[in-house]
């Protein structure tokens, strides 16, 4: 069966520092991958879509950037965090193709102070 | 922006009732989602609806499309104090790879 890993589960980050989330996905080959963004009490904001490995679709510009160094693996990353970063972000993927049910990792829990 | 949006907001009820969520989207999509989150927890997938469906069942779960005024509802019937959660909908967009979501309803089934 397929399972999607994501972490680490929460971290507490100073203002400016860099920031890397890791998510795996097993059980299934050639998904799409995708890194939400959620912030408290709101609907879930769509960061980054990855068809395959490299190729990374920018929803938001914004000081995040997103990675697929491999078919199974999304890694979203900053070099200097800030405040407006805080917040609930979510690994999810979907098999191949258009529009599918999305299946998400349990969620990352950001503060930046 | 987001794609749909959900109506109410929040919505109160006592076990044993129904629940009624509706959401609205803006363009043309393939197909329409409803997500369940749990307080700081991942989405889970309830029920999917084709553009070409009108109407939905999955358990308790009824979900309606109406692609004419771009609107679709959920019903939860005979609700349960673990249905509390908050739900949302989602669209998968014609010719895309993206799936968008509304803003969500946070349901609150009192025991």
């Amino acid at each position: 069966s397929q399972t999607i890993h994501q972490w680490p589960a929460t971290l507490v980050q100073p203002v400016g520092s860099p920031l890397s989330l890791e998510c795996t996905v097993e059980g299934t080959s050639n998904p799409n991958l995708y890194w939400y963004r959620q912030a408290a009490g709101r609907g879930l904001q769509l960061l980054f879509y990855s068809v395959g490995i490299g190729q990374i679709s920018s929803e938001v510009p914004q000081n995040l950037s997103a990675s697929r160094p491999q078919d199974r693996q999304f890694i979203l990353s900053s070099k200097k965090l800030l405040l407006s970063d805080s917040g609930f972000y979510l690994c999810a993927w979907s098999v191949r193709g258009a529009g599918g049910e999305l299946f998400f990792g349990e969620g990352s829990r950001l503060t930046v102070l | 922006s987001q794609q749909g949006e959900e109506d109410p907001q929040a919505l109160s009820i006592q076990e044993g009732e129904n629940a009624t969520m509706n959401c609205s989207y803006k363009t043309s999509i393939n197909n329409l989602q409803w997500y369940r989150q749990n307080s700081g927890r991942g989405l889970v997938h309830l029920i999917l609806i084709r553009s070409n469906e009108r109407e939905k069942h999955s358990g308790r779960l009824r979900v309606t499309l109406d692609t004419s005024k771009k609107s679709s509802s959920l019903l939860i019937t005979a609700s349960r104090a673990a249905d509390t959660a908050s739900y949302f909908c989602a669209t998968g967009r014609t010719g895309g790879f993206k799936t968008i979501f509304g803003a969500g309803t946070r349901l609150f089934v009192k025991a």
